[in-house]
């Protein structure tokens, strides 16, 4: 596609429900990458994929917290058990290089998760 | 640990002014970095991207500049506009280690007064 895109845009989640955030990155980027925007602040990086393998994922805040992206393209960030604290816009970025790259990033529109 | 400071944290400036914001680091080993423009409820737009080897970008009335040895970087606007208002994101890419990840400051939000 033209963009990355992102769904939900918004999701209403009761505190101990799992939810699944999609991403659909830029066709042929092969790495993605998943932040987390607390509000008033920036994002945070939360974990990164080189085609299908996740080759970080140190910065993810718990076991609670999984992604994958079994194909090279589409991704999910999935979180069990949601807290409050889980909270946040959850944004997602591509990229078409590799490894140490020159090339800079192009981010989702973001889903915003509030847990009630 | 590379950190990433940014300052003001909010600035309201008339239309027409020229305005500088600062972004500062603390781990001068970076690949590059880009200023990113962020609007309410929206993902983040790329701005400008700095090469570690660059001095600066230019881009319409946006100008980056960079001095890797001291830490810094400035975004330059000039002639301001009420559209201009929005958070205004720089983020570095650390030299090194097998993630391309960004680390982010926490922003500047910008308010352009008509």
């Amino acid at each position: 596609g033209a963009g990355v895109s992102q769904s939900p845009r918004y999701k209403v989640a009761k505190r101990g429900q799992d939810v699944a955030l999609r991403c659909d990155p830029i066709s042929g980027h092969v790495s993605l990458f998943w932040y987390q925007q607390a509000l008033g602040q920036g994002p945070e990086f939360l974990t990164y994929f080189q085609n299908e393998a996740q080759l970080d994922k140190s910065g993810l805040p718990s076991d609670r917290f999984f992604a994958e992206r079994p194909e090279g393209s589409v991704s999910t960030l999935k979180i069990q058990r949601t807290q409050q604290e889980d909270s946040a816009v959850y944004l997602c970025a591509s990229s078409l290089g590799r490894g140490r790259g020159r090339g800079g990033y192009t981010f989702g529109s973001g889903t915003r998760l509030t847990v009630v | 640990k590379q950190e990433v400071t940014q300052i003001p944290a909010a600035l309201s400036v008339p239309e027409g002014e020229n305005l500088v914001l600062n972004c500062s680091f603390t781990d001068s080993a970076i690949y590059n970095l880009q200023w990113f423009r962020q609007d309410p409820g929206k993902g983040l737009t790329s701005l400008l991207l700095i090469q570690s080897s660059q001095r600066e970008q230019t881009s319409g009335r946006l100008n980056a500049s960079l001095d890797k040895s001291s830490g810094r970087s400035t975004l330059y606007i000039a002639a301001s506009q009420p559209g201009d208002s929005a958070t205004y994101l720089c983020a570095v890419r650390n030299y090194g280690g097998a993630t391309n990840k960004l680390i982010f400051g926490t922003g500047t939000l910008l308010a352009v007064q008509p």
